[in-house]
């Protein structure tokens, strides 16, 4: 079946060390995004690739970084993760278009000791 | 930007109907989506309105009214596996992505 996959599922780092996150699809999307939800809250969008084009949003700090090799990959860095970046970190897909529904691999919960 | 507005919590008995509500401030946008969260799994799609109007899919309908800003699911049939976040998004005019609300948690009993 086709689908969005992420790798670990359950990620434990230290604090300041950094750490890497991975998705992969199936799908053959254009759009590949990174969320990040805390507990209770909306998932908040880190940024997003359509094709190689990489778009960030305003307010992600530059402690998270992203990069996507090809179509199917896609990786999550925290430079130097902080207690407050604990987090369930989502991976999602998409064709590309306003309407476009979006589907989200099981995500990584991150655990900063 | 949107702002979007979700009652926090519901609970509803098994074999009920319940409507989850979801208000919007935003100057246009190309679709209103609907997600279901269970505790500690990502989301996964239900439904989405492009136009004002009913969309219904079994035991779910999410119903939109732009004039109104305002949209609803409707979860007919309650079964315990219901019970669940139900997240309300909407896709900006620009940009390939979605805003989403803090979502509602609803508790079905038995």
């Amino acid at each position: 079946d086709a689908m969005v996959i992420q790798n670990p599922r359950y990620q434990v780092t230290q604090f300041g060390k950094p750490v890497t996150l991975s998705c992969s699809q199936t799908l053959n999307h254009n759009v590949m995004y990174w969320y990040q939800q805390k507990s209770s809250q909306a998932p908040k969008l880190l940024f997003h690739y359509y094709d190689k084009d990489f778009n960030n949003e305003a307010d992600t700090p530059d402690n998270f970084q992203s990069r996507r090799p090809n179509t199917s990959f896609c990786f999550l860095d925290i430079r130097s993760p902080g207690l407050g970046d604990a987090a369930m970190y989502l991976c999602a897909t998409s064709t590309g278009g306003g309407t476009d529904t979006q589907y989200f691999g099981p995500g990584t919960r991150l655990t900063v000791l | 930007g949107q702002n979007i507005d979700q009652p926090t919590e519901m609970t509803a008995t098994e074999g009920a109907i319940v409507q989850i509500n979801c208000t919007y401030q935003t100057s246009g946008f190309n679709g209103l989506f609907w997600y279901q969260q269970h505790a500690g799994e990502a989301p996964t799609f239900l439904s989405y309105n492009v136009l004002d109007g009913l969309e219904e899919k079994g035991r779910f309908s999410s119903f939109l009214s732009r004039s109104k800003g305002y949209s609803y699911l409707l979860l007919k049939e309650l079964q315990m596996k219901d019970s669940a976040s139900y997240l309300c998004a909407v896709s900006p005019l620009y940009g390939n992505k979605l805003v989403f609300g803090a979502g509602t948690i609803l508790r079905v009993k038995s």
